[in-house]
């Protein structure tokens, strides 16, 4: 079955750094776009970034932009968030999720927090 | 940029209808999609490409789009539909965007 795992949260100051990955298995890794998706605690989901299936492609949401840096190893079946200068507002649970083209967000992870805070 | 508009919360008793509202102007262009969110889980796609259900989705839920408005609609609403529900769309310039989340209470 698919799965798709987290990891790489945790307690941050604000203005470091931190970095999440997610690892997928059960799917043709290679196929699928993919995205990052965070939900802030008791908030809706929040788009964050997203690249395609071969890594040429990279969007990031507006409030991210600049700062996030979303990356991928198919040859591991392994996606990335970099995150640099962390802010309170980041703060959230942290989804990766299929980004297929019909299908989007068909498959997610169980997430990660992050949490950024002095 | 654009923006998707929910309403905060739709309240139904048990065995009604529950419509859950999104409205945005990229919709007239471009699909909708619904996802459920049970309290504690990870969001589940309910409806895709406005009104398409996956394998699995029970038919009461089903969707619909017309303009600037998509709708997901609950017949026959139960007590496990409890849950929030976004809706999602995305532009042709690699923006993806859900909508503020509808929190659905069957009561």
């Amino acid at each position: 079955q698919v799965q798709l795992v987290e990891s790489g949260g945790g307690v941050v100051q604000p203005g470091r750094s931190l970095r999440l990955s997610c690892a997928a298995s059960g799917i043709t890794f290679s196929n699928y776009g993919m995205h990052w998706v965070r939900q802030a605690p008791g908030k809706g989901l929040d788009w964050v970034a997203f690249i395609s299936y071969d890594g040429s492609n990279k969007y990031y949401a507006d409030s991210v932009k600049g700062r996030f840096t979303i990356s991928r190893d198919n040859s591991k079946n392994t996606l990335n968030l970099q995150m640099n200068s962390l802010r309170a507002e980041d703060t959230a649970v942290y989804y990766c999720a299929t980004g297929d083209q019909q299908l989007p967000f068909d498959y997610w992870g169980q997430g990660t927090l992050v949490t950024v805070s002095s | 940029s654009y923006e998707l508009t929910q309403p905060p919360s739709v309240s139904v008793l048990p065995g009604q209808t529950a419509r859950i509202t999104c409205s945005g102007d990229v919709l007239t262009k471009k699909y909708a999609y619904w996802y459920q969110q049970k309290s504690g889980q990870a969001p589940v796609l309910v409806i895709y490409e406005d009104s398409k259900r996956p394998s699995g989705i029970p038919e009461r839920l089903a969707g619909s789009s017309s303009g600037t408005m998509a709708t997901l609609t609950v017949s026959g609403a139960q007590v496990e539909d409890e849950a929030d529900y976004y809706c999602y769309s995305r532009d042709s310039s690699g923006n993806h965007k859900f909508g503020g989340g509808t929190k659905l209470t069957v009561l």
